[in-house]
């Protein structure tokens, strides 16, 4: 079965730092781009970040440019998310989420069930 | 940046009925245009690729039309566990606001 884990997520104070992973089973994770989505709470999706199959190719919502860096680790089958100089608005509900295909244009088809981070004085 | 606008906001509609999501985008997204449905507790799950393509396992009441900067989503006959919240998305990148689609 295809599956995507996340772990990570938690209380961290404005301006502090958290890391994300995510770890994938059931399919060939080498194969695959991969994203990273997120809710807010009350709020709708919101695109976050992708990365390429070798990860020499990642791109970023506006909202977290410059502090959020995507990574992954093909022999571990995992992917990250680093995120840095964090601000309330970051609170949210983070998705990792798989790219049908071998590109980003078809749709993400299978999710993890996600990770809360928290940020808060 | 592109923008996608999603109408209405929230539909009210019953089983059986027949439901009409629209998708509008603020330039050519070309036929790169997904949906995806989320139920609240759950994860996000992919219904349309390419504007028009079924993903594996969905239902044919599901069905999507468009290209370019107008798309729409059409459920045939609501069934009660298709209300729930929509997304539309452009080249695996930005989503749409939403649609609530509540009984």
């Amino acid at each position: 079965e295809e599956q995507l884990l996340e772990s990570g997520g938690g209380l961290v104070q404005p301006g502090g730092s958290l890391r994300l992973s995510c770890a994938a089973s059931g399919f060939t994770f080498n194969n695959s781009p991969m994203s990273w989505v997120r809710q807010a709470p009350g709020k709708g999706l919101e695109w976050v970040s992708a990365i390429s199959v070798s990860g020499g190719m990642t791109y970023y919502g506006d909202s977290v440019k410059g502090r959020f860096t995507i990574s992954r680790d093909n022999s571990k089958s995992t992917l990250y998310l680093q995120m840095s100089s964090l601000r309330a608005e970051d609170t949210a509900l983070y998705y990792c989420a798989k790219y049908r295909g071998s590109g980003t244009n078809y749709g993400m088809d299978i999710w993890g069930h996600g990770t809360t981070v928290t940020v808060s004085s | 940046e592109i923008v996608l606008t999603q109408s209405p906001a929230t539909l009210s509609l019953s089983p059986g009925e027949r439901a009409t999501l629209s998708c509008r985008a603020s330039q050519s997204v070309g036929p790169y245009l997904v949906w995806y449905q989320h139920r609240p507790g759950q994860a996000p799950r992919l219904l349309i690729y390419n504007a028009v393509n079924r993903a594996t396992g969905i239902p044919a009441r599901f069905s999507g039309s468009g290209s370019g900067t107008d798309f729409t989503l059409t459920i045939s006959s609501l069934e009660p566990e298709d209300f729930a919240h929509y997304y539309c998305q452009q080249r695996g990148r930005t989503f749409g606001q939403g649609t609530k689609l509540e009984i």
